[in-house]
């Protein structure tokens, strides 16, 4: 079975400050990676995804992460945050073999202050 | 275009009761989830459908049950509400499988007194 490990489960920063959130991933075959975003009282929205190909994926707001093979990771970053990404991150995972439903780390509070 | 769409919003439940959740998707999606989120806990997924009237279980489907007898629906219900069922409850949608992203609903927030 698959596993997501999100290491921080709350991130601070300052408006226009890089950021980082960490994700680790655990599967005997191969994955298909996802980070999906909840903003306060909404459901969660896809935000990018790495299937295949190029292992740096980007999203159309700024975020971009990298899938790691030999790490396991899928760590999401972006070079200057604001206000408005403040909400709560969730890496996904799901296996690249047959059907497979997404499983979803713990997420990651990111806390954007001015 | 209504994407996912859950009733209710919130509900305040006593322990015993029982009550249906209901979900609806107007995308034509072939695939439906029911997931619970508790705080610092993530998504764990309760039951999945993978087309009109059929079903199967997800990581915690104790106290629950699902029907899918159209494309459009996935309810959930509870029967005997416990406190330990007091949770937010997403409803999702994919055309697919997993890759293709999945379409979460607003949610609802039930509280088990």
């Amino acid at each position: 079975a698959q596993s997501v490990t999100q290491l921080d489960s709350q991130v601070p920063v300052f408006e226009e400050a890089p950021v980082e959130l960490r994700c680790n991933y655990s599967s005997s075959v191969s994955v298909y990676l996802f980070w999906y975003v909840q903003y306060p009282n909404q459901g969660l929205q896809l935000l990018l995804k790495y299937l295949s190909g190029s292992t740096l994926v980007k999203s159309i707001n700024g975020f971009e992460a990298e899938f790691n093979k030999s790490q396991t990771s899928f760590h999401l970053r972006k070079p200057s945050v604001h206000i408005s990404d403040t909400a709560e991150y969730f890496c996904a995972v799901s296996l690249n073999s047959g059907y497979s439903t997404l499983t979803f780390g713990k997420g990651t509070m990111l806390l954007v202050s001015p | 275009n209504a994407g996912v769409t859950q009733t209710p919003k919130f509900r305040i439940l006593k322990i015993g009761q029982s009550m249906t959740l209901q979900c609806t998707q107007d995308m034509n999606h072939n695939y439906m989830y029911w997931y619970r989120q508790d705080p610092g806990m993530g998504l764990k997924l309760i039951y999945y459908s993978v087309g009109a009237g059929i079903t199967d279980k997800g990581e915690v489907p104790n106290g629950y049950n699902v029907s899918r007898s159209t494309t459009e629906d996935f309810p959930l219900r509870l029967e005997l509400a416990a406190p330990s069922q007091t949770s937010v409850y997403f409803c999702a949608s994919s055309y697919w499988d997993s890759n293709y992203g999945y379409t979460f609903g607003s949610g609802t927030r039930l509280t088990v007194v």
